[in-house]
């Protein structure tokens, strides 16, 4: 059975601070996909990344990095320099094919963003 | 170009009641799954509907029942509403093995 752990319940950081989201997943599949989503207090879920089973490049997008270990099943989202607009709840999921499939979310993380 | 669309936004109903809500996928998507999030959690996968057939369920009574119509949008249906179905339902669209970009959800509240 799948499952996703999010250990970090909120998180408070002052702005331009780094910060780094915790996620660990479960699954007995060798095939699967990783994702993170954002959702600011609108509530919409933003897709922020994919990465699959077989890929374990880190992966950098502006302020945003994603540090995918297979060995520790960890799949880690860090925010550099963040910025008030940042705050919100990310969440960690799994699906075993990507997209079509459905996702298996953690509980999330709350960040808050201090100016 | 327009994203996943849904509504009504918000939605009050008395236990024991039905509900109908509704989705729109984004451009190119043929593909439709609908989540619940209960406050505080993470979204729980309901079902997910292709070519107008459900394809995956996950662990939802049979309460939880939804359509979908040739032109891919999506309906789900409720039946004998309960206190514990209050909660955000957020739908997602995708076009076949790629990524699921969700609508901004109708918040359902249960009196």
């Amino acid at each position: 059975a799948q499952k996703v752990t999010q250990a970090q319940t909120e998180i408070s950081v002052v702005e331009k601070e780094d910060v780094t989201l915790d996620c660990v997943y479960e699954t007995r599949d060798t095939t699967y996909y990783l994702f993170w989503y954002k959702q600011p207090p609108s509530g919409e879920l933003v897709f922020l990344i994919r990465r699959n089973s077989f890929d374990e490049q880190n992966e950098i997008s502006g302020r945003y990095s994603w540090n995918f270990q297979k060995s520790t099943s960890s799949f880690n989202f860090t925010i550099t320099a963040s910025q008030v607009v940042d705050s919100a709840v990310y969440f960690c999921a799994l699906s075993e094919v990507a997209g079509a499939n459905n996702l298996f979310f953690g509980t999330g993380t709350r960040l808050t963003v201090i100016p | 170009d327009a994203g996943v669309t849904q509504s009504p936004t918000h939605l009050i109903k008395t236990r024991g009641q039905q509900v109908t809500l509704r989705c729109s996928p984004k451009s190119g998507h043929d593909t439709v799954s609908w989540y619940q999030q209960a406050l505080g959690q993470g979204p729980q996968f309901i079902f997910q509907y292709y070519e107008e057939e459900e394809r995956q369920r996950g662990n939802f009574p049979d309460r939880f029942s939804g359509h979908q119509f040739p032109n891919y949008s999506s309906e789900l249906n409720v039946n004998a509403l309960l206190l514990g179905d209050s909660a955000l339902y957020l739908c997602a669209s995708s076009s076949q093995i790629y990524e699921q970009y969700f609508g901004p959800g109708t918040r359902l509240t249960v009196t």
